[in-house]
């Protein structure tokens, strides 16, 4: 079954870098568009990056745009979200997502993480 | 960007109830409507996609409608286990896709 793990989250100081992982497994890794979409503490949830299943095409939410870079590594099957210049708002659980239908990149998200908590404060 | 109001932000039904919960979009999204369930400390997930189409394993219980701008979700017969937090969706053409507020459904 599909599966997709995410790690790296933690505590981490305004303007310094975190860089999430999402391992998948049980899905041809290299067919699918995945997206991180985040959920501040007891708020609703805010798409945050997307990459198509080739990894050709990325598009990111105004608000990390310049400070976020999704990339994939499909040796690996993983998922990476590299944040920059992390600001408090930027606290809140990262979860990773797979689009629904194979090689498109729609804003399905079918299968989901369990999700990793990123704290940004002093 | 797409603006999706949804409501209402919480509701507080009986066992056997129907339940509806609304959305709109800020601009015309054809059927591009997707609707998520959250339980409490787990991930979102996806219970019907493009307006109508149940997920497979979703119970029949849960339905959707319409398009353009005014979608409406519907439980037929709440059940203690769908105690959770319901977020509308857009999905239409490009990015950002943008989640309506959410609605807490209580029993």
């Amino acid at each position: 079954q599909v599966q997709l793990v995410e790690s790296g989250g933690g505590v981490v100081q305004p303007g310094r870098s975190l860089r999430l992982s999402c391992a998948a497994s049980g899905f041809t890794f290299s067919s699918y568009a995945l997206h991180w979409v985040r959920q501040a503490p007891g708020k609703g949830l805010e798409w945050v990056a997307a990459m198509s299943y080739d990894g050709i095409n990325k598009y990111y939410a105004d608000s990390v745009k310049g400070r976020f870079t999704m990339s994939r590594d499909f040796s690996k099957k993983t998922l990476f979200l590299q944040m920059n210049s992390l600001r408090p708002e930027d606290t809140a659980v990262y979860y990773c997502a797979r689009e629904k239908i194979i090689a498109t990149l729609k804003g399905r998200f079918d299968s989901w993480g369990q999700g990793t908590l990123v704290t940004v404060s002093s | 960007d797409i603006q999706m109001t949804q409501s209402p932000s919480s509701l507080s039904a009986s066992v056997g109830d129907r339940v509806t919960i609304t959305c709109q979009a800020s601009q015309d999204i054809s059927n591009y409507l997707n609707w998520y369930q959250q339980k409490p400390g787990n991930a979102p997930k996806l219970l019907i996609y493009d307006t109508s189409h149940l997920e497979t394993g979703v119970p029949s219980r849960f339905s959707g409608s319409g398009s353009g701008t005014d979608f409406t979700f519907t439980i037929s017969s709440l059940q203690p286990e769908d105690v959770a937090t319901y977020f509308c969706q857009h999905s239409d053409n490009l990015p950002p896709w943008t989640f309506g507020q959410g609605t807490k459904v209580e029993i």
